[in-house]
């Protein structure tokens, strides 16, 4: 399967526990953009990467949030001291760069309970 | 900032149909807009795009429209089938902001048979 992997599927933290997000994009894709859906909502930007470069975190909560895309290995979203409010799906997608074409390819989601 | 806006929560088709899901943007900005199918517990699926350039794009049963004066797009989906049920996101772009998507709240499409 050549698709965008998520893991875990799902997560389950206690407040002020850490939250690990992984994703490996598409094989020949490069940019990685991390996606968050609150119950009832749409998806909400959080941050876009190229390898070992954060390009636009617009999106991202300005404490306890980051991200990385290393040289080596899958995107990490991280998230410290999670609350309650943190419980959402968090998707990551990838797309190969390419100019004039802005599809973005899907991961089937992180679902994040935070008891 | 409601950027995107889709407000239609719910559409209920019957089989055959036309089913037309619309959806609204209010920055004069954006240039290229996408159309996304989402099932429960599963990551968007991308369905149809246009550029800024074109009012219409056709792939087989889906056609998006777009009206930049009214700024308004809909996709088309003809005939409508059971497997279409799903929930519907338009996304937004534009070439300033790199590659952030801005998406609507969603419509979920219900097709009965």
């Amino acid at each position: 399967n050549a698709g965008v992997m998520q893991n875990p599927r799902h997560l389950v933290r206690r407040r002020g526990q850490e939250a690990r997000l992984r994703c490996s994009p598409m094989k020949g894709h490069s940019h990685v953009y991390w996606y968050r859906q609150l119950p009832e909502e749409g998806l909400k930007f959080m941050v876009y990467l190229q390898k070992e470069n954060i390009i636009d975190e617009s999106g991202m909560p300005k404490e306890r949030f980051s991200a990385e895309f290393p040289k080596e290995g899958p995107s990490i979203l991280r998230i410290q001291q999670v609350v309650r409010g943190d419980s959402a799906a968090y998707f990551c997608a990838s797309s190969p760069g390419t100019s004039g074409r802005r599809e973005q390819y899907f991961g089937p989601g992180t679902r994040l309970t935070v008891t | 900032d409601q950027q995107v806006k889709q407000n239609s929560p719910s559409l209920s088709v019957q089989e055959g149909r036309i089913s037309i899901l619309n959806c609204d943007y209010t920055n004069s900005m954006f240039d290229y807009f996408l159309w996304y199918k989402k099932y429960p517990a599963e990551g968007p699926t991308f369905l149809i795009s246009i550029s800024s350039i074109k009012d219409k794009n056709e792939d087989g049963r889906f056609t998006v429209f777009l009206n930049k004066s009214a700024k308004h797009l809909s996709l088309h989906i003809v005939p409508s089938q059971p497997g279409d049920s799903a929930v519907y996101f338009c996304a937004a772009s534009h070439y300033n902001q790199g590659g952030k998507l801005i998406f609507g709240q969603g419509t979920e499409l219900s097709v009965k048979p």
